[in-house]
């Protein structure tokens, strides 16, 4: 469980503000993801990143933004642009093996309340 | 892209008894399905999974059932103890994608009592 952390565990933040989300992880992953949490919707999948200075848009990548310039850093900013990103943030991250279905490992999730 | 649905969404058994979690997935090249047990205010963790090329996987109390040709997977929980009280996703991984899950929208299992 240690293995993967997210900062801070809770966040507000005004509307019209950009706030950033922390992910690290520890335990060499090659992939890391950032999910959306909304009660009764699942996880969402918001971008991913399979190696360092790559990344790639999920399902739900408006209003979001990411950067991957260490392999053990994964952070999100909420943008301004998201119009209702009061939700649970996971983070997530996987051990790349060259085949397709992973464990992916979580962290704690940060709760971001935007008021 | 992939389309995953879970069943039911809500669901309350006594201990003891055994609980069923069903979901659908649409892409049929879709290899690996993982079912994930949250508990509240906690993170997601890996219970148990399943590759496309088995068609039943076991472990102590839980199980894991795969429908190929019908394109459904089951999560099978026996001998239900409060401490499975949860919500349970269930997730897949659709063909051409770098790895990453479709969940489904999860059920909030409560074991009584």
């Amino acid at each position: 469980d240690g293995g993967i952390t997210q900062s801070p565990k809770y966040l507000f933040r005004k509307e019209g503000q950009n706030v950033t989300l922390s992910c690290e992880q520890n335990l060499n992953h090659d992939a890391m993801y950032w999910y959306r949490q909304d009660p009764g919707q699942g996880l969402r999948l918001i971008y991913y990143s399979q190696i360092v200075n790559d990344f790639q848009k999920g399902d739900i990548a408006e209003g979001y933004s990411v950067s991957r310039e260490k392999k053990e850093s994964f952070p999100l900013t909420v943008t301004s642009a998201q119009k209702n990103p009061t939700a649970f943030y996971l983070c997530a991250s996987s051990i790349d093996r060259g085949r397709a279905g992973n464990e992916q490992f979580f962290g704690p999730g940060t709760r971001l309340t935007v008021l | 892209g992939e389309n995953v649905e879970q069943h039911p969404s809500t669901l309350s058994v006594q201990e003891g008894d055994s609980a069923v979690i069903k979901c659908t997935y649409s892409d049929s090249a879709s290899n690996y399905f993982p079912w994930y047990k949250q508990e509240l205010g906690k993170r997601p963790q890996l219970i148990i999974d399943i590759r496309s090329n088995v068609g039943e996987k076991k472990d102590q109390r839980i199980a894991v059932t795969l429908n190929k040709t019908a394109k459904h997977f089951s999560l099978h929980i026996t001998e239900t103890q409060p401490e499975d009280s949860a919500v349970y996703f269930c997730a897949a991984v659709p063909s051409g994608s770098a790895r990453q899950l479709t969940f489904g929208s999860g059920t909030q299992l409560t074991v009584l009592p």
